[in-house]
């Protein structure tokens, strides 16, 4: 069975670092990318970015590139989002989502990471 | 602050037909395939029909799509109580070169 598993929820501070992870299982990891998409009640679904965890290829939404920071690892089979330092408007929730190639939709979801950033 | 347009909400009664709408332009629709997205309340978004009219495995078939010129379209025929639940349309935009979703419609079962 595929499953895309991501880690618990965060609360933080503006200004802090952040990751969170997505981990596969139930397929080849390294044969499938895996994009994020931010959830919020204002913005609705928003496409981050998705990368090729064969060869750690990274393409960002152009509302994202420079904000935040995409990577993986086939070792452990988890892809990973990542901020340098928050800020009150990244909270959300996240999902990670596996695709088959870099311009295919995604077949399946994480569960979903919920973000809160307090100022 | 989503480039493709949906009705906020839709309703019907058990066994009713009900359609949603996804308006774009010729950057995306108009261009490419739209495909449809169905998040059930509390979790993750499940994709329901893509390339237009094509449905997952394990997607009923009361689920259907369609796509004509700017507009993409989804139809839950025989409404069922399980299928309250919010709806994205979703296309690749050529101008914006990356995914866009649609601002969603929000189902509900009378």
């Amino acid at each position: 069975e595929v499953q895309l598993v991501q880690s618990g929820a965060e609360v933080k501070k503006s200004g802090e670092s952040l990751k969170i992870s997505c981990k596969g299982s139930g397929y080849t990891f390294s044969s499938y990318w895996i994009g994020w998409v931010r959830q919020t009640p204002g913005k609705g679904l928003e496409w981050m970015g998705i990368i090729n965890p064969h060869d750690s290829d990274a393409r960002y939404s152009p509302s994202f590139q420079g904000q935040v920071t995409i990577s993986a690892d086939t070792s452990i089979s988890t892809a990973y989002l990542q901020w340098s330092s928050l800020r009150a408007s990244d909270t959300a929730r996240y999902y990670c989502a596996r695709a088959y190639l870099s311009t295919s939709w995604p077949d399946y979801w994480g569960q979903g990471t919920l973000v809160t950033v307090s100022s | 602050q989503s480039v493709l347009t949906q009705p906020p909400s839709a309703s019907g009664t058990p066994g009713q037909r009900v359609t949603i709408s996804c308006s774009g332009s010729n950057s995306n629709i108009g261009r490419n395939n739209v495909h449809w997205y169905q998040q059930l309340p509390g979790a993750a978004p499940k994709l329901l029909i893509y390339s237009n009219n094509q449905r997952p495995s394990g997607v009923p078939d009361r689920f259907s799509g369609s796509k004509s010129g700017t507009s993409g379209s989804l139809a839950i025929s025989g409404l069922q109580s399980e299928d309250e639940a919010d709806y994205y349309c979703a296309a690749w935009d050529d101008g914006l070169n990356g995914r866009v979703f649609g601002t969603g419609t929000q189902v509900t079962v009378l």
